[in-house]
């Protein structure tokens, strides 16, 4: 069975520090990974996405970075974070693009625990 | 961009009402996925939907393509069910991630 896991859980962090959060999956082959972040009091938001090795899609302007350096492996980073950066950071995964066309191009995600974020 | 509706925000009910949240989008979509968020933060996935109806157990999500609205119902609710309900959409049927509704958030009292 699959399974993703994210850490750290939580993480309380200066401003100005840098960031660095570690997501992986286990029991799939190239799979979709995805970043979300929900602030306090607002949705969910995708930050980035990825279908392969080294490939990083993303979906809004801000001092966060994504990294795919393995198949089954996805980073977000920041250099310096800021205030604004808090909140409660999510990885997902689902099923390759290659399946997902055997599929009818559906499918569902599969989240990780999370890791809270508070910038001081 | 896909703008996401749910309502209402806030919802409180007795054990064993009948539980109905809506949700809206405004441009065509692929699918449209129900999460279920606990207190702790963790999300799970409840449906997956691209036409007509799905259940499962106490839980009954359906969807309407040409009005572009889902409803997600819980019959005889439980406490157990309070929790952040959330509709998200995904697009163009690839890798693109999901753009989430507000959520609902559900307390069901004994």
């Amino acid at each position: 069975s699959q399974t993703i896991h994210q850490w750290p859980a939580t993480l309380v962090q200066p401003v100005g520090s840098p960031l660095s959060l570690e997501c992986t999956v286990e029991g799939t082959s190239n799979p979709n990974l995805y970043w979300y972040r929900q602030a306090a009091g607002r949705g969910l938001q995708l930050l980035f996405y990825s279908v392969g090795i080294g490939q990083i899609s993303s979906e809004v302007p801000q001092n966060l970075s994504a990294s795919r350096p393995q198949d089954r492996q996805f980073i977000l980073s920041s250099k310096k974070l800021l205030l604004s950066d808090s909140g409660f950071y999510l990885c997902a995964w689902s099923v390759g693009l290659r399946i997902l066309k055997q599929r009818g191009g559906l499918d569902t995600q599969y989240f990780g625990p999370g890791t809270r974020l508070t910038v001081l | 961009k896909n703008e996401v509706e749910q309502s209402p925000q806030n919802l409180t009910a007795q054990e064993g009402e009948f539980i109905t949240i809506n949700c809206s989008y405004s441009v065509g979509i692929s699918a449209l996925h129900w999460l279920q968020q606990h207190p702790g933060g963790g999300i799970v996935s409840l449906f997956m939907l691209s036409s007509g109806k799905k259940k499962h157990g106490r839980l009954i999500a359906t969807i309407n393509i040409q009005e572009k609205h889902s409803s997600l119902h819980i019959t005889a609710s439980h406490p157990r069910d309070s929790a952040v309900y959330i509709c998200a959409v995904t697009g163009g049927g690839g890798a693109d991630g999901l753009t989430f509704g507000k959520g609902t958030h559900l307390i069901i009292q004994p």
